[in-house]
């Protein structure tokens, strides 16, 4: 299989505290992404950083991207309860996109 | 407004039944895809397609079938074939060659 892999696996943090998730892949990549999906809910795209970037920001988002380690850090500022969800993060290689198994974020208010 | 539409939300089915679900896009984007969630787990890519009339299997591809007829949909059969067919399905499309899917909300399929 090429799913990647997140870490934690679960996550449970307060209010206000930045929360970091990683990721790992296996193979050679174009770009990796970072999705959101709330509880039954259908994936949301939050951030894609191209495989010849190593940073990347959007908002409270920021990215990291290091293909030499094949992985890649997500980093959610100044968290809050609505950012309640798992994030996934997903490669894409030629036409393809294979996602990680995920991490559940609980922020406590 | 634009986006992908998945029906039915909910669905069961008993063992030996095939069914169909349903995706539309109005987007106008080439490619569709077909993933699949199990509780707990990332998405398994099942079928996508970059244009119309033509389709690849993905990982996951056995006792599943798909059609492209037209560019707005791209429909899954689950059929009697597939040995653990509860899960949720999840849609998606994209421009070819540009960077995000856009999901649909999802069907949720339970055998009984």
């Amino acid at each position: 299989s090429q799913q990647g892999e997140e870490d934690p696996q679960a996550l449970s943090i307060q209010e206000g505290e930045n929360a970091t998730m990683n990721c790992s892949y296996k193979t050679s990549i174009n770009n990796l992404q970072w999705y959101r999906q709330n509880s039954g809910r259908g994936l949301v795209h939050l951030i894609l950083i191209r495989s010849n970037e190593r940073e990347k920001h959007s908002g409270r988002l920021r990215v990291t991207l290091d293909t030499s380690k094949k992985s890649s850090s997500l980093l959610i500022t100044a968290s809050r309860a609505a950012d309640t969800a798992s994030y996934f993060c997903a490669t894409e290689t030629g036409n393809q996109f294979y996602f990680g198994t995920g991490t559940s974020l609980t922020v406590i208010p | 407004d634009g986006g992908i539409t998945q029906s039915p939300k909910y669905l069961f089915r008993k063992e030996g039944q095939n069914v169909t679900l349903s995706c539309e896009q109005n987007l106008n984007h080439d490619a569709m895809y077909w993933y699949r969630q199990d509780p707990g787990q990332g998405l398994r890519l099942i079928y996508y397609s970059q244009i119309v009339n033509d389709f690849q299997k993905g990982d996951i591809a056995e006792g599943y079938s798909v059609s492209r007829e037209k560019k707005e949909s791209f429909p899954l059969t689950v059929t009697s074939a597939q040995k653990n067919p509860t899960a949720f399905y999840l849609c998606a499309s994209r421009f070819v060659n540009t960077g995000e899917l856009f999901f649909g909300e999802g069907s949720r399929l339970t055998v009984l």
